[in-house]
């Protein structure tokens, strides 16, 4: 059972473009979600997606950035016209879609992360 | 969510058992207690978590006390490669469009020494 796969691993964009980093779930996973890294900072939560949904958008910042999470496909986050600012390390959760399994819990399980380095 | 209080960091000697403690003394009575660990800057790894008994899995025990203030994570046999950060998050279960994102703090920065 393949893991959250996350591509690119590695993104380099000048100040101004577009970057686009992807997020394939675990198999039978229907949540997904996106983490910051800032560079010696904490993880911090953007957003949740249920497919074709944006449930909880909370930690996104109000402009330039977008994510969605199709039908079909996997998951993107979209980060227009970057700033230096928006070099971090961006990661991927997957968890199940489940009613009442286990007690209720979910467990999130983590990509391996998109460096971005803005020049 | 409930908010966690570690140690920033902790030392342990290659093959004993490394106990990392966490307070959250205002956890409420549908909050469950999750510990990841990030390895150097990949992807946080899920742990182990559990509500209110003390749980056991291939990589670790969570020791759970009875009030449900505090918890310990357990690594067994601590090995170099469990040199990370770990998190102690407590959180409600996820359940439909009633959000479910993970909240980490500092977590405690654990250094296992040969």
């Amino acid at each position: 059972n393949a893991g959250v796969m996350q591509n690119p691993r590695h993104l380099v964009r000048r100040r101004g473009q577009e970057a686009r980093l992807r997020c394939s779930p675990m198999k039978g996973h229907s949540h997904v979600y996106w983490y910051r890294q800032l560079p010696e900072e904490g993880l911090k939560f953007m957003v949740y997606l249920q497919k074709e949904n944006i449930i909880d958008e909370s930690g996104m910042p109000k402009e330039r950035f977008s994510a969605e999470f199709p039908k079909e496909g996997p998951s993107i986050l979209r980060i227009q016209q970057v700033v230096r600012g928006d070099s971090a390390a961006y990661f991927c959760a997957s968890s199940l879609n489940q009613g009442v399994l286990k007690g209720g819990t979910d467990t999130q399980y983590f990509g391996p992360g998109t460096r971005l380095t803005v020049l | 969510d409930a908010k966690t209080t570690q140690p920033p960091s902790m030392d342990c000697a290659e093959g004993r058992a490394a106990n990392l403690p966490c307070n959250h003394s205002t956890i409420s009575g549908n909050e469950y207690v999750y510990w990841y660990r990030q390895i150097h800057s990949q992807g946080p790894q899920y742990i182990i978590h559990g509500l209110k008994n003390n749980e056991t899995n291939e990589m670790a025990s969570l020791i759970i006390t009875e009030d449900r203030k505090s918890s310990t994570l357990i690594l067994p046999h601590a090995t170099l490669r469990d040199t990370a950060v770990y998190y102690c998050i407590v959180r409600v279960p996820q359940f439909y469009n009633q959000g479910g994102k993970l909240i980490f703090g500092q977590g405690t920065e654990l250094s296992v020494k040969p």
